[in-house]
């Protein structure tokens, strides 16, 4: 069965230290990862997909078959980083399964 | 605001009653989804539609919970006799077809039984 998991509920961390958010899945074919954020009183959205390895305001995500997991990172945080962010994966190009989610708690 | 839009955003029913949700995709986004978050989870996927085919639910779905999308544009979400366990946000998205596209959320509507 497709699965999710973010270990993590709350990450706090100091601005300008590095941050790593992880994400591991389960599924046994060719994963779809995704990243989504969601901003304090603001609607959920994708931060970054891995099928791009594009990097979106500093946060890079390597997909690991290996060790099936996404994990997010940025080497130097921001205050506005902080928010909740939400591991996804989509397997057959249909619905997203998401994470439990982690809050991301950036102190000045 | 042209992103996906819900309607409305805080419902307060009592426990029986039945409520009825909307939601406006994006124009043009063939695939709409609803979900369902509690606090402290992710979202959980409840149902999808592709145009106006409803191609999967969710076993989360009971029978007290339908939705539609009739002309392959809104869609309504419907739940019967709630139940104060029906209490969450409930979340619409919208995406075009094709692999790996991104899903654009609504606001959601925060549904409260009591």
């Amino acid at each position: 069965a497709q699965r999710v998991t973010q270990p993590e509920k709350l990450l706090s961390v100091f601005k300008g230290a590095p941050v790593e958010l992880k994400c591991n899945y389960s599924y046994s074919g060719s994963p779809e990862l995704f990243w989504y954020v969601q901003y304090s009183r603001q609607r959920l959205q994708l931060l970054l997909r891995h099928i791009s390895r594009e990097s979106i305001k500093g946060f890079t995500a390597d997909l690991n078959k290996g060790e099936t997991s996404f994990h997010l990172k940025k080497p130097f945080a921001q205050e506005e980083d902080s928010a909740m962010y939400y591991c996804a994966l989509m397997p057959n190009f249909n619905k997203f399964y998401f994470g439990s989610g982690t809050k991301l708690n950036v102190k000045p | 605001d042209t992103g996906v839009s819900q309607d409305p955003r805080h419902k307060i029913t009592k426990r029986g009653q039945n409520v009825t949700f909307r939601c406006d995709p994006i124009s043009e986004h063939n695939r709409l989804y609803w979900y369902r978050q509690t606090l402290g989870q992710g979202p959980e996927f409840l149902t999808y539609f592709q145009n106006e085919a409803q191609l999967e639910k969710s076993r989360l779905l009971s029978d007290r919970f339908s939705a539609e999308r009739p002309k392959g544009s809104f869609s309504t979400l419907e739940i019967q006799r709630t139940e104060q366990g029906d209490s969450a946000m409930y979340l619409c998205a919208s995406s075009p077809l094709g692999g790996n596209t991104e899903a654009f959320f609504g606001q959601g509507t925060r549904l409260t039984v009591v």
